[in-house]
């Protein structure tokens, strides 16, 4: 496939419960991006990783969510003991970027469909 | 805090209309504002970008008109269509900052 892809589409969980979502991006893409996005919003910044190095997660909004990139190209958001306020669509996005160069000014993010998540 | 503001949440054209969606930002660091496309169940799709040392892109239907001096930028869609219908988010990014940040989205339907 040549986009972005993400896994599940869909995701129902209890409160309490944690969840992986996954995301495979373009072949190729160094940066790796996730945003979450409320229903009726914009995506909200997340975190983002340079090959494997996670090098902001300033967006990320507790320490149940958590993020990794072991082998700097698929990588897992996952949230652990799932909150209501939580539900929402979680998305994946990468962009190519030179060698030992962190994604600039005007790098095209390309978006995956996104995970909803329904936490009830 | 919205970095970005986005206006009107809804817009309804009629088909050969011409579409308009504005938006607008408070930190003068941002030189990079794209806009996004994204129809329901896909992610968001780059339309068009403008950096602020044009006034103006024009891309096919799809026209951003930019000013710098009121920091504020909108996006122009000429002879709307029905496959238009989407919802479109406006964003912005800084030099040394690696995310966007993006605008509520305003929901465009076109009618036939």
């Amino acid at each position: 496939g040549a986009g972005v892809s993400q896994s599940p589409r869909y995701k129902v969980a209890k409160r309490g419960q944690d969840v992986a979502l996954r995301c495979d991006p373009i072949s190729g893409h160094v940066s790796l991006f996730w945003y979450q996005q409320a229903l009726g919003q914009g995506p909200e910044f997340l975190t983002y990783f340079q090959n494997e190095a996670q090098l902001d997660k300033s967006g990320l909004p507790s320490d149940r969510f958590f993020a990794e990139r072991p082998e700097g190209s698929v990588s897992t958001l996952k949230i652990q003991r799932t909150q209501q306020e939580d539900s929402a669509v979680y998305l994946c996005a990468s962009s190519f970027s030179l060698p030992d160069r962190e994604a600039a000014l005007g790098d095209e993010q390309f978006f995956g469909p996104g995970t909803r998540l329904t936490v009830l | 805090q919205q970095q970005v503001k986005q206006s009107p949440q809804s817009l309804i054209v009629q088909k050969g209309g011409i579409s308009i969606i504005n938006c607008a930002y408070e930190n003068t660091a941002f030189d990079y504002f794209p806009w996004y496309q994204q129809f329901p169940g896909k992610g968001p799709a780059l339309l068009i970008a403008i950096r602020p040392d044009v006034s103006e892109k024009k891309e096919g239907r799809f026209t951003i008109s930019f000013n710098k001096s009121a920091k504020q930028f909108s996006l122009h869609i000429m002879d709307s269509q029905p496959g238009d219908s989407a919802t479109y988010f406006c964003a912005a990014q800084q030099t040394g900052a690696n995310n966007l940040f993006f605008g509520t989205g305003t929901r465009l339907t076109v009618i036939p």
